[in-house]
């Protein structure tokens, strides 16, 4: 597509169960990541996709947080056990990689707003 | 703590005056992006400026960088009413290693009344 698709857009769950946030980058942006974003602050790195390398999980605040790419396609970030202090908007980012960095900006998807109650 | 740190937290001005946001951080930087955030959603990159840069244009937009003083500045010129949004700086660490996520500061939030 044109842009990057995250989905749901919006996503209500109880405390204690577990959710699934995807993310469709832009065609050929080898690189993709994930952001959270808390209500009026700045946004929170969570972790790091580019191409067949390890991803940079270093942002992940705990083990209930976990995120898979496939290729360089798709990607679903996993949260278990959900807490209430998970709440917050997930946004997905998506750039292009030329030689070592990437001297471009980021393409934003939407985001997920998570509501834990 | 957050690579960039935007002032001020918060901005009010008229339409048709300008709007300066500022943004100061730690480490050494590859390059100095701003963005713009609308109702807590997605951002949009407005415009990015590289290490070796000092000053870059686009539009009604206004970019500085000083590496000396690790700061960066936002220049808005003959603001509009949909101007109105929260913006951000995000500095490309210079890293070693393969990892080059972006570092947001706080945001600014803009409001600028018609």
């Amino acid at each position: 597509g044109a842009g990057v698709s995250q989905s749901p857009s919006n996503k209500v769950t109880e405390k204690g169960k577990d959710v699934e946030l995807r993310c469709d980058p832009i065609s050929g942006h080898t690189a993709l990541y994930w952001y959270r974003q808390r209500l009026g602050q700045g946004l929170e790195f969570l972790i790091y996709f580019q191409g067949n390398s390890a991803p940079d999980k270093s942002g992940l605040p705990s083990d209930r947080f976990s995120a898979e790419r496939t290729g360089e396609s798709v990607s679903t970030l996993t949260i278990q056990r959900t807490q209430q202090e998970d709440s917050a908007v997930y946004l997905c980012a998506s750039s292009l990689v030329q030689g070592a960095r990437p001297n471009y900006g980021y393409t934003f998807g939407s985001g997920t707003r998570l509501t834990v109650v | 703590s957050q690579q960039g740190e935007e002032d001020p937290q918060a901005l009010s001005i008229q339409e048709g005056e300008n709007a300066t946001m500022n943004c100061s951080y730690k480490t050494s930087i590859n390059n100095l992006q701003w963005y713009r955030q609308n109702s807590g959603r997605g951002l949009v990159h407005l415009i990015l400026i590289r290490s070796n840069e000092r000053e870059k244009h686009s539009g009604r937009l206004r970019v500085t960088l000083d590496t000396s003083k690790k700061s960066s500045s936002l220049l808005i010129t003959a603001s509009r009413a949909a101007d109105t949004a929260s913006y951000f700086c995000a500095t490309d660490a210079d890293r070693n290693n393969a990892g080059n996520m972006l570092t947001f500061g706080g945001g600014t939030r803009l409001m600028v009344k018609p």
